[in-house]
């Protein structure tokens, strides 16, 4: 079993419609949750950032941490065209250096 | 501000050639750096972490290799590609707070292909 799932999509969804992303992993010690956007050919760009359960909002972006169902999500809200990239979760715990990713949901969003 | 640079952007480069990516950091000090490969369609890979200078973590076994001779540079080498060496490889950051990393930030990437 991986460490971290993520639902590969791709995903396609109208301008403006509230899109979902979610990922689940196996390891209870992770604490820190990040969303990370990488559009094509580029690095990925650190989005969200969350330690340990709860929500965060930023603009129309809000990331939820479910530690005892061990599921993340990212909600975007009134999508844009410019939202069409790779949208990748990883996660660490409190004992080391590393970081396990998911392997990243492809989404568009149509005008 | 904190900036990473990598080149080249775009290598190709014939099978059983030599390989050298390098990686610099601006606006920290002692950060984690971090080697990733990215194949097309799949997850982040790690390949190498450092948590300082001369201090090398290797995760996969494999023909390549890196060191850090200056606390903000990481370089990614090889004597002899491979054709499986093809993928976008990614410089990452971090720094560490109480001895973890708990966030990082990416490079540009290098898109290497190996012919």
């Amino acid at each position: 079993q991986k460490e971290v799932e993520q639902d590969p999509g791709p995903l396609s969804v109208p301008e403006g419609a509230i899109v979902s992303l979610n990922c689940t992993y196996s390891n209870s010690a992770f604490q820190y949750f990040m969303w990370y956007r990488q559009y094509s050919r580029k690095g990925p760009e650190l989005l969200m950032y969350t330690y340990s359960s709860g929500n965060k909002e930023d603009g129309r972006f809000t990331a939820q941490v479910d530690k005892s169902s061990k599921y993340i999500s990212l909600f975007i809200r009134d999508s844009q065209p410019s939202d069409s990239a790779t949208y990748l979760c990883a996660m660490s715990d409190n004992t080391g250096n590393q970081f396990y990713f998911g392997t990243g949901t492809s989404l568009t969003v149509i005008p | 501000s904190q900036t990473i640079h990598q080149w080249p952007a775009t290598l190709v480069q014939p099978v059983g050639s030599p390989l050298s990516l390098e990686c610099t950091v601006e606006g920290t000090s002692n950060p984690n750096l971090y080697w990733y490969r990215q194949a097309a369609g799949r997850g982040l890979q790690l390949l190498f972490y450092s948590v300082g200078i001369g201090q090398i973590s290797s995760e996969v076994p494999q023909n390549l290799s890196a060191s850090r001779p200056q606390d903000r540079q990481f370089i990614l080498s090889s004597k002899k590609l491979l054709l499986s060496d093809s993928g976008f490889y990614l410089c990452a950051w971090s720094v560490p707070t109480s001895g973890r990393a708990d966030t990082q930030y990416f490079g540009p990437g290098t898109r290497l292909t190996v012919l």
